[in-house]
């Protein structure tokens, strides 16, 4: 079945960097993009961005101006999202989620991973 | 970027009754709306994509219609697993938005 398993530290500080990995099995990673959303607490959800793990093209959300960056290891089926210069703004719930178009993409999403709630506090 | 706009912001509503939430884009999105279920400490759950479709598996009291601006997700027989958060998300332009979310809660 299809599962995305997503691990990163939970608390940063201000000004730092964060990374999580979304490790993706029960599907060819290869023919499926993968996003990333995020929730601040008691906010909507708001996506960031995508990667193609087929051929590593992504594409990104300019709310977050150059901040985020998505890459992936095809060999370990994960992928990865950066947040750089964070601020308290950032804390929030981080998902992965998978594009529900098979080799193109559709921009809605069929599985998710868990969430990893990261708070950005001093 | 698109602005979705649900409405209510919150509900309450027993076992059987029939909810209605509505969503409202701030330009045409087509059928380029998809719905999505989340429980307390969840993940979002996809439930409807293109305005109507029902994602697999997702029980046949859920419906989604509309077209253009005007959206609506309704739930036929509210059953006790449906109290949970509700968010519409248009797939039309990038980014990618999402409503508000509406939150059904027991009366």
């Amino acid at each position: 079945q299809v599962q995305l398993v997503q691990s990163g530290a939970e608390v940063e500080k201000p000004g730092a960097s964060m990374k999580i990995s979304c490790k993706a099995s029960g599907f060819t990673f290869t023919e499926y993009n993968m996003h990333w959303v995020r929730q601040a607490p008691g906010q909507r959800l708001e996506w960031m961005g995508w990667i193609n793990p087929g051929n590593g093209d992504t594409g990104y959300s300019q709310h977050f101006q150059g901040r985020v960056t998505i890459t992936r290891d095809t060999s370990a089926n994960t992928a990865y999202m950066d947040l750089s210069s964070l601020t308290s703004d950032d804390t929030a719930v981080y998902y992965c989620a998978r594009d529900a178009g098979y080799t193109f993409s559709r921009h809605y999403f069929d599985y998710w991973g868990q969430g990893i709630l990261v708070t950005v506090s001093s | 970027d698109i602005q979705m706009t649900q409405s209510p912001s919150s509900l309450s509503a027993s076992v059987g009754d029939r909810v209605t939430i509505t969503c409202r884009a701030s330009q045409n999105i087509i059928s380029y709306l998809n719905w999505y279920q989340q429980k307390p400490g969840k993940a979002p759950n996809l439930l409807i994509f293109s305005a109507s479709t029902l994602e697999s598996g997702v029980p046949s009291r859920f419906s989604g219609s509309g077209f253009g601006t005007d959206f609506t997700l309704t739930i036929s027989s509210l059953q006790p697993e449906d109290f949970a958060s509700y968010y519409c998300q248009q797939n039309y332009s990038p980014p990618v938005t999402f409503g508000g979310g509406t939150k059904v809660g027991i009366k």
